[in-house]
């Protein structure tokens, strides 16, 4: 059972808003930066925010993220077919000298 | 082009030790964290570990009995064994490398390898 809580699944139409949501605590998001990444179907990760907010080069501006306490969210305005995918939040954790936590995964669907 | 790529067997038997090695091209080793990543089959993802290009190392604590990885900069690789395996170790490995310990920017394209007798 992953420490970040994210929803197992979301849905959206095309061109709708939909959000993630991936919860933790003090010793990894409450303390450190919040990542996002999304995984195509047969595809390897890609790494979609970083810094909590902060798209890498060539993530189009439809992908933003935030972090609030111990909480984080990933939006996605515009909602494309293209966008049904996977998506992990991560973070570092502080406990037990140190080490990267994934999310659970979000599973979304574009109807 | 940054590009990782591993490689080692796709099948381990139980109780044995799985190696696997990803190979940079188009950047040296150094200065990233050089991490290996896990999926299993209908499961989410699951860092392993990582290795600074200083050499020094930081493991999943659930992990950190079983693995150790480490780097050859002449060879431009790094590479992970993992000891004493399971069927519970089955799973897609990435490796990746990152700016920092969970900002992985770049991903090998992944490797299946199947615990089984």
């Amino acid at each position: 059972q992953s420490v970040l809580t994210q929803p197992p699944s979301a849905s959206g139409t095309p061109g709708q808003r939909v959000t993630i949501s991936c919860s933790g605590s003090s010793s990894n998001i409450g303390n450190n930066y919040v990542y996002w990444y999304q995984r195509l179907p047969g595809a390897a990760p890609k790494l979609l925010i970083y810094r909590n907010n902060q798209r890498p080069s060539g993530v189009p501006d439809r992908f933003s993220g935030s972090k609030s306490g111990t909480s984080a969210s990933l939006a996605i305005v515009g909602l494309r077919s293209e966008d049904e995918a996977d998506y992990y939040c991560a973070a570092w954790d502080d406990s037990l000298s140190g080490h990267v936590l994934f999310g659970g995964g979000t599973k979304l669907t574009v109807l | 082009q940054v590009q990782l790529q591993e490689s080692g067997p796709g099948l381990v038997k139980p109780s044995e030790t799985l190696s696997l090695t990803c190979t940079v091209s188009g950047d040296s080793i150094s200065p990233y964290y050089w991490s290996w990543i896990r999926q299993p089959p209908g499961k989410g993802l699951e860092w392993i570990g990582y290795i600074y290009y200083s050499g020094s190392t930081n493991y999943n604590p659930s992990l950190k009995s079983r693995v150790t990885i480490s780097v050859d900069t002449s060879k431009n690789q790094f590479s992970l064994k993992l000891s004493s395996v399971t069927a519970a170790d089955t799973a897609v490995y990435y490796c990746a490398r990152g700016i920092e310990a969970a900002s992985l920017g770049y991903w090998g394209q992944g490797t299946l390898v199947s615990v089984s007798s």
